[in-house]
């Protein structure tokens, strides 16, 4: 089973700042088969990128994926008032797993 | 358009079982597979497996092999998890969400609320 291990816990960002997570995975994620998710209170989750680097159809431009074989980020360049929510990592290469999730919340 | 629909909130006492349906509309069901994950309240996402509506082949998470069980009913475009011997870690919202990951998103359901209790 591959794990996945997502770095901080919590960041505490105000608008307009930069957030940048990390998502670490316990051995290569084959074909960068890793998406990444948001979560608001009470929703499903919400497919944001997906193959490590591709934005699904509706995501804006300031969401960006990269990384490849067991390293992974996400950046939001500037953080909008909705941005704040918790992200996960999900690799889908073999079965599915996720991460623990990453808190953005504001400061 | 694509939708996941799932029964309703369930109450059940602790070491009975509980049965979760997932009714697909808007596309081919037995086209993509179909995956279950549950949250418990505060924590975060976790893969319980996958099932293949068009065979019935199932994959489960090692952690619940033995107490889940999916099966699907494709005449009506629905599938099913059904977990056994619950206990009060079971409590959670569980979700079903459709396998094939890509630049259309991923549709999920709504949710359902599992609650174990004495």
């Amino acid at each position: 089973e591959i794990v996945l291990t997502q770095s901080p816990g919590t960041l505490s960002l105000s608008p307009g700042e930069r957030a940048t997570l990390s998502c670490r995975a316990s051995q290569s994620v084959s074909s960068s088969y890793l998406a990444w998710y948001q979560q608001k209170p009470g929703q499903a989750p919400r497919l944001l990128i997906y193959g490590a680097s591709s934005r699904a159809t509706g995501i804006p431009d300031r969401f960006s994926g990269s990384g490849s074989g067991t390293d992974f980020t996400l950046t939001i360049s500037r953080l909008e008032p909705e941005d704040f929510a918790v992200y996960y990592c999900q690799q889908y290469g073999s079965f599915w797993t996720f991460g623990q999730g990453t808190k953005v919340e504001i400061k | 358009q694509v939708q996941l629909v799932q029964s309703g909130a369930e109450v059940k006492k602790p070491g009975a079982s509980v049965k979760v349906s997932c009714k697909a509309s808007g596309y081919t069901f037995t086209s993509y597979d179909i995956n279950w994950v549950r949250q418990a309240t505060g924590q975060g996402l976790e893969w319980m497996g996958w099932m293949n509506p068009n065979s019935g082949n199932t994959g489960y998470a090692q952690k619940f092999q033995g107490r889940v069980t999916m099966t699907r009913n494709t005449s009506i475009s629905t599938a099913y998890m059904e977990l056994s011997s619950l206990r009060s870690e079971d409590t959670a919202v569980y979700y079903c969400a459709r396998g094939y990951i890509a630049a259309a998103g991923v549709p999920w359901g709504q949710g359902t609320l599992v609650t174990v209790s004495s």
